[in-house]
């Protein structure tokens, strides 16, 4: 079945700092790739989404970019701020059916 | 706008009592809603498939007689949890999709339900 793997948080870095969190997946045909964030106390927010290979998604200085021949689809930011403090999570699926979801990466951001 | 409530946010219960929650889409119709399921430090999974009018469909594993759906209107879902026990403790998440070709079949999440079974 499709399964989506990030990387372990949490990870912790100085604001200003750049930012890639991993996402790798496995998936039959060709699926839509999302990140979401949630923040704390909130629901989880669509942050970016791509649909095609090569696509890259973008938000609030947040790229990924879906990579088809090596299955990922990384989350980049040039510089954190301390209001980025989230957990992440990578996602693929859309169309009828329900999210496959990674276990979320938890980012810490301090000043 | 896309915006999804759940209630309650948090419920305790004891061993044995089923425990109903909503999930509301407040400024959308969705014709198909998603609940999932959340354990601590593990990702979401997802447990069934609510479509307005018709009979959910179960992911692999989900006991239906146990997580009973029903989305009665376009606008509601409610997962009901009967006979609970301290097992099914966790955080229950749902989903509404914003249908149409410019949406890529999006979904919108609620916050969460957080229920302990005593």
């Amino acid at each position: 079945g499709d399964s989506v793997t990030q990387m372990e948080g949490p990870v912790t870095l100085s604001e200003e700092a750049f930012l890639t969190i991993n996402c790798t997946y496995t998936a039959t045909g060709y699926p839509s790739l999302f990140w979401y964030v949630q923040y704390p106390g909130e629901g989880l927010q669509l942050l970016l989404k791509a649909t095609k290979a090569d696509d890259k998604g973008s938000n609030k200085g947040f790229e990924a970019t879906y990579r088809k021949e090596t299955t990922s689809f990384h989350l980049e930011k040039g510089s954190v701020q301390v209001s980025d403090s989230a957990v992440y999570f990578c996602a693929l699926g859309g169309g009828a059916d329900g999210l496959t979801f990674g276990k979320g990466t938890h980012l810490i951001i301090q000043p | 706008g896309a915006v999804v409530s759940q209630h309650p946010s948090w419920v305790i219960c004891k061993s044995g009592t089923s425990v109903k929650i909503e999930c509301r889409s407040l400024d959308f119709q969705a014709t198909t809603m998603f609940w999932y399921r959340q354990f601590p430090k593990q990702s979401l999974m997802l447990m069934a498939t609510s479509n307005e009018g018709s009979k959910a469909t179960y992911e692999q594993g989900v006991e239906k007689d146990k997580f009973l759906i029903n989305h009665a209107s376009l606008t509601l879902s409610t997962l009901t949890v009967t006979s609970a026990h301290p097992e099914d403790s966790s955080f229950y998440i749902c989903s509404a999709r914003l249908s149409g070709p410019q949406s890529y079949n999006e979904q919108f999440f609620g916050p969460g339900t957080r229920l302990t079974v005593l």
